[in-house]
C-alpha cells in the first residue's frame, strides 16, 4: 500500500503566478488534511476535507487559498497570485476516518521568487 | 485555544547517551498526542501515538510518556545514535470540536559519533 503521495516535491513560481499542490491519500483514505510549515516554524493547520466536501477551513487564509477534494482524483491546494511570504514547506496527511492517525506525505516546497 | 511547547528547542549529545525530549500543552481535554520525526527537507514519520487514556507507549528504543492532567509528554530515547539527529515534533488532537493536530515547533537533535 503506497503512503500519502504529493507532487510536486518543489514548486517554484514568481510573485502573481498560481501554484497548484496535489496529494494523493493512501488508498481507501476519504480524510485529507493540509498543513503549512514556515521556515523556522511549526507545522500549522490549515484545511480538512473528506471527499467533495470541506469539513473545517479554519487555518486557512480567506483569501488566494483553496482547496477541493474531487470524487475521483488527488487533493488539490490552490494557491492564486502567490507572494514571497507563501514560500514554505506544504504536507498533506490523510486518514481512513475522522478519528484515526493521520499519515503524512514528503510536502510540497513552494519558493515564490 | 491549545498550545504546544516543547523543550529544548535544540539538543546536542554524544553518541550512547540516553535523552528525554519534552511537549508541554495547554488544554489538557486531548484525543491523543503523536510524537513524529523530521529530517531535514523530508515528511514526517509518526514514531509513537498515544491515546489520551494511555500512560505510555513503547518502540524499540523509543518510550513516550502522557501526564494528561499536567499538559505534559516525554519522549525518551534509550542509546542514543547518529542515525537518530533529526527534528523530532509532538502534536496533540483536541477531544471534541476539530479534528486537526496542534505542532510543537520541534527539537533538534544532534546526536554526534
Amino acid at each position: 500500500n503506497a503512503g500519502v503521495m504529493q507532487n510536486p516535491r518543489h514548486l517554484v513560481r514568481r510573485r502573481g503566478q498560481e501554484a497548484r499542490l496535489r496529494c494523493s491519500p493512501m488508498k481507501g483514505h476519504s480524510h485529507v488534511y493540509w498543513y503549512r510549515q514556515l521556515p523556522e516554524e511549526g507545522l500549522k493547520f490549515m484545511v480538512y476535507l473528506q471527499k467533495e466536501n470541506i469539513i473545517d477551513e479554519s487555518g486557512m487564509p480567506k483569501e488566494r487559498f483553496s482547496a477541493e477534494f474531487p470524487k475521483e482524483g488527488p487533493s488539490i491546494l490552490r494557491i492564486q497570485q502567490v507572494v514571497r511570504g507563501d514560500s514554505a514547506a506544504y504536507f498533506c496527511a490523510s486518514s481512513p476516518s475522522r478519528d484515526y492517525e493521520q499519515y503524512f506525505g514528503p510536502g510540497t516546497r513552494l519558493t515564490v521568487t | 485555544k491549545q498550545e504546544v511547547t516543547q523543550i529544548p528547542a535544540a539538543l546536542s549529545v554524544p553518541e550512547g547517551e540516553n535523552l528525554v525530549l519534552n511537549c508541554s500543552f495547554t488544554d489538557s481535554a486531548i484525543y491523543n498526542l503523536q510524537w513524529f520525526r523530521q529530517d531535514p527537507g523530508k515528511g514526517l514519520t509518526s514514531l509513537l501515538l498515544i491515546q489520551s487514556s494511555q500512560r505510555e507507549q513503547t518502540s524499540g528504543r523509543l518510550n513516550a510518556s502522557l501526564d494528561k492532567s499536567s499538559g505534559r509528554s516525554t519522549l525518551y530515547i534509550a542509546a542514543s545514535q547518529p542515525g537518530d539527529s533529526a527534528t523530532y515534533l509532538c502534536a496533540v488532537r483536541r477531544e471534541t470540536g476539530a479534528n486537526n493536530l496542534f505542532f510543537g515547533t520541534g527539537t533538534r537533535l544532534t546526536v554526534i559519533p
